[in-house]
């Protein structure tokens, strides 16, 4: 069993859409991480979560601790959002674990 | 430079011998990470450095792999005796580690073992 768990696992959706990416952990942690990849390979940190709600244009991220899950939101989407999401975790014991990722295509 | 420097961004070097890849962090961060990430796969958590701390090698695949960080900046990698399952793009990030501050990542080292 993987220690973080993304999904979907891939999503294509229409230009404009609202996208939801899902994460949810199994262990303690002591900050959430959202990653973007792009196509060519580069990865850009999103977010880093410890609680709560951050906002950075049109991306949302939530964690909600008790239920060890988080959500990537991606207001009016829009082609070059299109690349793959990671969810990553950081434990108390200092270990990293990583989701296999969301693959995202949005369609103009 | 602004952003964390990675080199070489491409090797290709012979099963057996053994290679070295560096990473340049952003100046003043305290937290050095490395990962790889192989064809088709995820990312795969191999070491951390924070400051003067003993690093956690809890993500070592195994003894051919170290890493060292000298003076609390540059670190570098160093695969001995190659194989083939080596090959994939190796990353290295890094933070400030206080506050909530994410990572910056390189744009990686892509290592091909033939």
């Amino acid at each position: 069993k993987n220690e973080v768990e993304q999904s979907p696992q891939n999503l294509t959706a229409q230009e404009g859409e609202f996208i939801t990416i899902n994460c949810s952990y199994s262990v303690g942690i002591s900050a959430l991480h959202w990653l973007q990849q792009h196509p060519g390979g580069g990865i850009v940190s999103l977010f880093m979560l410890s609680s709560g709600k951050k906002k950075h244009g049109r991306l949302i991220a939530t964690i909600n601790i008790q239920e060890k899950h988080s959500s990537l939101h991606i207001t009016a989407s829009h082609p070059r959002d299109s690349a793959v999401y990671i969810c990553a975790v950081r434990s108390w014991g200092n270990q990293f674990y990583f989701g296999t990722g969301t693959s995202l295509t949005v369609i103009p | 430079g602004a952003g964390v420097s990675q080199s070489p961004s491409n090797k290709v070097t012979e099963k057996g011998k053994d290679v070295e890849l560096r990473c340049d962090p952003i100046s003043g961060h305290t937290a050095l990470y490395w990962y790889r990430q192989s064809l088709g796969q995820g990312l795969e958590f191999l070491i951390y450095f924070q400051g003067n701390s003993a690093p956690d090698k809890s993500g070592l695949p195994s003894d051919r792999f170290s890493a060292e960080r000298t003076g609390g900046s540059v670190s570098t990698l160093t695969i001995q005796r190659t194989q083939q399952e080596d090959s994939a793009v190796y990353l290295c990030a890094s933070s400030p580690d206080r506050g909530n501050y994410g990572y910056t990542f390189g744009s990686g080292t892509r290592l091909t073992v033939v």
